[in-house]
């Protein structure tokens, strides 16, 4: 009965720097959504996918974010040349369902928060 | 656009009081979902509620009661005889039938601080 995972809980970058970060979703979950979320403020929306196939990243603030679920369970959010103002939190979640017909509850981990020196 | 605002950027009440955490949300989507969140210090989000645009009974759930006016776009979270635990950080968010309900807007949240 594993919740959501991710790693690390906690990374410092040097600007510059190319960053990885890991998401393990519930098994079963179908749909996989990472989020922004800065001090003090609301998660932020970065990109979805639906099994391995990315749905939308309408999110992702620059072409130095990156995201991929090769085979539709873990998923990575890469950053290249982390810039300061990347440092927030990184939430990922998953849920069961596919949407389109409805909204399903979105498990949420524990998130990641990087700082970017 | 979909919005949702959180006026009420910290509480700070005693415990046993009853508190009351609003929620304004904008949207074009005829069928959309409103959700409530709460973050405690550990960082994650743990799901309280999940309510359709189309279904405006309130709804409790032990000490928390939710109540949903569409004709004020509203969403408020009431907790009562509120509890040191309680003490946490709650979103309300919105997810909207224009982005297939696989996107959720978040508010800026509200600080519940819960005194013993």
């Amino acid at each position: 009965g594993a919740g959501v995972s991710q790693s690390p809980r906690y990374k410092v970058a040097k600007r510059g720097q190319d960053v990885a970060l890991r998401c393990d979703p519930i098994s079963g979950h179908v749909s996989l959504f990472w989020y922004q979320q800065a001090l003090g403020q609301g998660p932020e929306f970065l990109t979805y996918f639906q099994n391995e196939a990315q749905l939308d990243k309408s999110g992702l603030p620059s072409d130095r974010f990156f995201a991929e679920r090769p085979e539709g369970s873990v998923s990575t959010l890469k950053i290249q040349r982390t810039q300061q103002e990347d440092s927030a939190v990184y939430l990922c979640a998953s849920s069961f369902g596919l949407g389109y017909r409805d909204a399903n509850e979105q498990f949420f981990g524990p998130g990641t928060r990087l700082t970017v020196l | 656009a979909q919005k949702v605002t959180q006026a009420q950027t910290e509480i700070s009440v005693v415990e046993k009081e009853d508190v009351t955490l609003d929620c304004v949300y904008e949207t074009r989507d005829t069928t959309y979902y409103l959700f409530w969140y709460k973050q405690p210090p550990s960082g994650e989000l743990v799901f309280l509620i999940r309510r359709n645009s189309f279904d405006e009974q309130n709804e409790i759930s032990g000490r928390y009661s939710w109540n949903f006016q569409k004709s004020t776009s509203s969403f408020n979270f009431t907790i009562t005889a509120s509890q040191v635990v309680d003490s946490a950080v709650y979103f309300c968010a919105l997810s909207g039938v224009v982005d297939n309900f696989n996107k959720f807007y978040f508010g800026s949240g509200t600080k519940l601080n819960v005194k013993p």
